[in-house]
């Protein structure tokens, strides 16, 4: 998607190994999330960031880090990884502005299996 | 905090019918935005429909529309004129301020028959 980039696609990981996720806006844009979707489910919101230096915690924020030490990034780490941990994860930015009809542009998602 | 909850689990349409989508949600907010959200089976994720709070009119946007019933806190999707390409999951999805974090439903499959 225009504007957000998500690395890696794809990535198959050993229980216990350590991983980051990386959302890189083009823009400059202030709130910036990362969501896991699990099959089945709808997306739920592991943590976010309302600008430079800040983070927030999610609804399912346990296993996971974040950092967003420039505003351009915002960063998802899993530290020891867990089977329980295996999901798609996207990055959303949020960029409302009067007029703006749409307010958010997702990245096209990471595909994470933990083995 | 708020929930979305999505009943129907899967829909299927023939082609050029209609379909409705439920979405039930819960929060004590009075002011808030609900959205209709599309997923592929490419995983993007793309927006269908926007409705604010506020505004008493339902919105429309070409073959889809919403019936927003805000007392009873529900906001359905209507797609008509079915097309095979609306074949997809359907998240409906609220936020209680411009630019804050999305909750989503659970989803609905929605597949859309020749």
């Amino acid at each position: 998607n225009a504007g957000v980039t998500q690395t890696p696609k794809f990535r198959v990981l050993k229980t216990g190994q350590s991983m980051t996720l990386l959302c890189a806006q083009d823009m400059n844009h202030e709130y910036m999330y990362w969501y896991r979707q699990d099959p089945g489910m709808g997306l739920r919101l592991i943590h976010y960031s309302v600008g430079e230096g800040t983070t927030a915690k999610g609804e399912v924020p346990d296993g996971y880090n974040v950092s967003r030490l420039k505003k351009q990034n915002f960063l998802l780490g899993l530290e020891s990884a867990a089977p329980s941990q295996t999901s798609v994860y996207f990055c959303d930015i949020s960029h409302w502005t009067p007029g703006n009809p749409y307010g958010y542009t997702f990245g096209s998602g990471t595909r994470l299996t933990v083995v | 905090a708020q929930t979305v909850t999505q009943s129907q689990p899967e829909m299927s349409v023939q082609e050029a019918e209609t379909v409705t989508l439920s979405c039930t949600y819960d929060t004590s907010e009075n002011n808030y935005y609900l959205f209709w959200y599309k997923q592929p089976p490419s995983r993007q994720m793309i927006l269908v429909i926007r409705q604010e709070a506020y505004k008493q009119q339902n919105a429309t946007e070409n073959r889809f529309s919403v019936n927003f019933q805000k007392a009873a806190k529900s906001f359905s999707l209507k797609i008509s004129d079915s097309q095979l390409g609306d074949t997809a999951m359907y998240f409906c999805a609220f936020s209680k301020a411009a630019g804050n974090k999305l909750t989503f439903g659970g989803g609905t499959r929605v597949l859309v028959k020749p």
